[in-house]
């Protein structure tokens, strides 16, 4: 089970912001890879990937956002939130079946 | 580049079946796990199955046990959810893809 926190975020455009996403059990496998992902979904959309393995990035993102923790606190930050930035932030655990998300949590601008 | 397409969502009635195609390219398709997840108007996502890359193990979640099957053909790089006795709860947007990509959803409302 994966908790997020805060469930929604109002954050003035230029403002850092923060996420995070704690499990219930440990998300490191044996083989070194820790299987944290984080999502970005805008209305009518796929979700879009943002990290794989707690902090690398997927192609495309920002240097703005950044994942980070490990084992099963993790957190994602935004160090200057962006209009381009608002949307349902998820975060995924794919190590135990059924791989499961996070609530989500909705940024928005101020 | 990478593309994912679901197709074949539509407007049952409880208790019905439908099938969802997933056709794939960009990548070499037998390689991967395919997964369909699913998001109910409003909410957050759910993952539903996911089938390994040669297509001998498949998995489900608890709530479409028994009722969905998840396959594919490597040859036409698709991959297929067919599901039966479908109920109100399954009305969703259904995505196929894999952790790291996620084609655009289909559509199944299902009417009581």
């Amino acid at each position: 089970m994966l908790a997020q926190n805060p469930l929604s975020l109002s954050v003035t455009p230029g403002q850092p912001a923060s996420i995070s996403c704690k499990s219930n059990r440990s998300l490191l496998h044996s083989d070194g890879q820790t299987y944290l992902y984080w999502y970005l979904q805008k209305p009518g959309q796929p979700p879009r990937p943002l990290f794989y393995d707690v902090s690398s990035r997927y192609s495309g993102v920002p240097d703005r956002l950044r994942g980070s923790g490990s084992g099963t606190d993790f957190t994602l930050r935004i160090s200057r939130v962006e209009a381009e930035d608002v949307g349902v932030y998820y975060c995924m655990q794919g190590i135990f079946l059924p791989w499961t998300f996070g609530q989500g949590t909705k940024v928005e601008i101020e | 580049e990478v593309q994912l397409l679901a197709s074949g969502g539509g407007l049952p009635q409880a208790g019905e079946s439908l099938r969802l195609s997933c056709t794939a390219s960009g990548f070499t398709f037998r390689d991967y796990t395919m997964t369909w997840i699913r998001q109910a108007p409003g909410k957050g996502l759910e993952w539903v199955s996911a089938i390994s890359g040669d297509g001998d193990k498949t998995y489900y979640a608890d709530s479409v046990k028994g009722r969905f099957t998840i396959s594919r053909d490597n040859s036409k790089n698709k991959v297929y959810l067919q599901m039966h006795s479908l109920r109100a709860e399954d009305t969703a947007t259904y995505f196929c893809g894999a952790p790291s990509n996620w084609g655009p959803g289909s559509l199944v409302a299902v009417s009581s």
